[in-house]
């Protein structure tokens, strides 16, 4: 069993759609979770971080994390088609461990 | 600001051969990472630094060899090339690892060994 897992999709939505987008995982130790943004041929870059359990917002997305269930989701409201791209969770145990990556969801949003 | 490059964008090599991917960044960042993106794995780490003059193994470090001589670079060395190792190679660097640790991706290196 890999320690972080996606749906790999590919996840097609209509533009305006609400997404939610998943990652359960299994070290029970993971304190800091971060959603990155992947456009194709290009880096990561950092989108949203929180740290333990619980709910953040920035702008048109909501990071949520539910340690209890070892489940963390990123939900995008009137999703756009610049939103297009490979989302991948990053999380990891303290500080100044290693960060572990999912494999990524791919997002297709349709105008 | 440049933010995070990488040398080559795309090459070709033999197995067997050998070659030296090239990260720079001009962020004065601490920490330096190299990882291997593919299709359905995710970004492993293969070598990090904490600073310059440092490195260490990370998830998949077999096969591949670092230095940071100097802060703002980081190279990857691969001495024996082989086709396991055809993969996406991502350089990212972070100030810090506090909290979450930001860490700022290179655009990406696209190997294939044939």
């Amino acid at each position: 069993q890999k320690e972080v897992e996606q749906d790999p999709g590919p996840l097609s939505v209509p533009e305006g759609a609400i997404v939610s987008l998943n990652c359960t995982y299994s070290n029970s130790a993971f304190q800091y979770f971060m959603w990155y943004r992947q456009y194709s041929r290009k880096g990561p870059e950092l989108l949203m971080y929180t740290y333990s359990s619980g709910n953040k917002e920035d702008g048109r997305f909501t990071a949520q994390v539910d340690k209890s269930s070892k489940y963390i989701s990123l939900f995008i409201r009137d999703s756009q088609p610049s939103d297009s791209a490979t989302y991948l969770c990053a999380m990891k145990e303290t500080s100044y461990d290693k960060v572990i990556f999912g494999p990524g969801t791919s997002l297709s949003v349709i105008p | 600001n440049a933010g995070v490059t990488q040398t080559p964008k795309f090459r070709v090599l033999k197995t067997g051969q050998s070659m030296t991917l090239l990260c720079a960044q001009d962020m004065n960042h601490e920490y330096m990472y190299w990882y291997r993106q593919d299709p359905g794995m995710g970004l492993r780490l293969i070598h990090y630094s904490v600073g310059e003059g440092t490195t260490a193994k990370g998830e998949v470090p077999d096969g591949y060899n670092v230095s940071r001589l100097k802060k703002q670079n980081f190279l990857l060395g691969l001495e024996s090339a082989a086709p396991s190792q055809t993969s996406v190679y991502f350089c990212a660097s972070s100030l810090s690892q506090v909290g979450g640790g930001t860490q700022y991706f290179g655009p990406g290196t696209r190997l294939l060994v044939l």
